[in-house]
């Protein structure tokens, strides 16, 4: 079975502090994509930022950037500068690349980060 | 508004009452998956079709609910005889499934959401 886990529930920053979200995945699978997505208070998801399991290379874009180890099964995501729009809910997701996997199709979701950035 | 859009936004109901919604996804997309979230958790896979075939069901779909895609394009999600618990947050996404030869990479997007409040 697939798992996503979120081990911080709440994180409160200053505007323009960097801050790191957390997340921890298992899976059988050895195809995969792992996701960010950020829920506003307005409910709707929105995707952030998407990486395969055979793509190890750490990016950066914009704002946002990611550092993904398959040793430690962790995926972490980091905003700098944050800003008060960032303040929102943030998902970790898993989802198996091929038909073979375990879980084909869906997604797997951690149980979301809250991120309140005060100015 | 091209997104994947889903109605009503907010169901208030009372326990024992059938309840249903529907989901429009976008218009390309042959996939269509539903959620459903809960507060203060992630969001959690319930069902999902590849036009108008229901490929994978999860055993959170209890009897009481069903799920149809009758021509490959809109969704409808009924629950029948409501109980407190079903009270949630009911998404739905869609995707466009290329297959293999795309590299099976096929991103959800999600619609708003349904929420759901059994009295």
């Amino acid at each position: 079975a697939q798992k996503v886990t979120q081990a911080q529930t709440e994180i409160s920053v200053v505007e323009k502090e960097d801050v790191t979200l957390d997340c921890v995945y298992e899976t059988r699978d050895t195809t995969y994509y792992l996701f960010w997505y950020k829920q506003p208070p307005s409910g709707e998801l929105v995707f952030l930022i998407r990486r395969n399991s055979f793509d190890e290379q750490n990016e950066i874009s914009g704002r946002y950037s990611w550092n993904f180890q398959k040793s430690t099964s962790s995926f972490n995501f980091t905003i700098t500068a944050s800003q008060v729009v960032d303040s929102a809910v943030y998902f970790c997701a898993l989802r198996s690349l091929y038909s073979g996997g375990t879980s084909y199709g869906k997604l797997t979701f951690g149980q979301g980060t809250i991120l309140t950035v005060h100015p | 508004d091209t997104g994947v859009s889903q109605d009503p936004r907010h169901k208030i109901t009372k326990r024992g009452q059938n309840v249903t919604f529907r989901c429009d996804p976008i218009s390309e997309h042959n996939r269509l998956y539903w959620y459903r979230q809960t507060l203060g958790q992630g969001p959690e896979f319930l069902t999902y079709f590849q036009n108008e075939a229901q490929l994978e069901k999860s055993r959170l779909l209890s009897d009481r609910f069903s799920a149809e895609r009758p021509k490959g394009s809109f969704s409808t999600l009924e629950i029948q005889r409501t109980e407190q618990g079903d009270s949630a947050m009911y998404l739905c996404a869609s995707s466009l499934n290329q297959g293999a030869k795309a590299g099976g990479y096929n991103e959800q997007f999600f619609g708003p959401g349904t929420r759901l409040t059994v009295l």
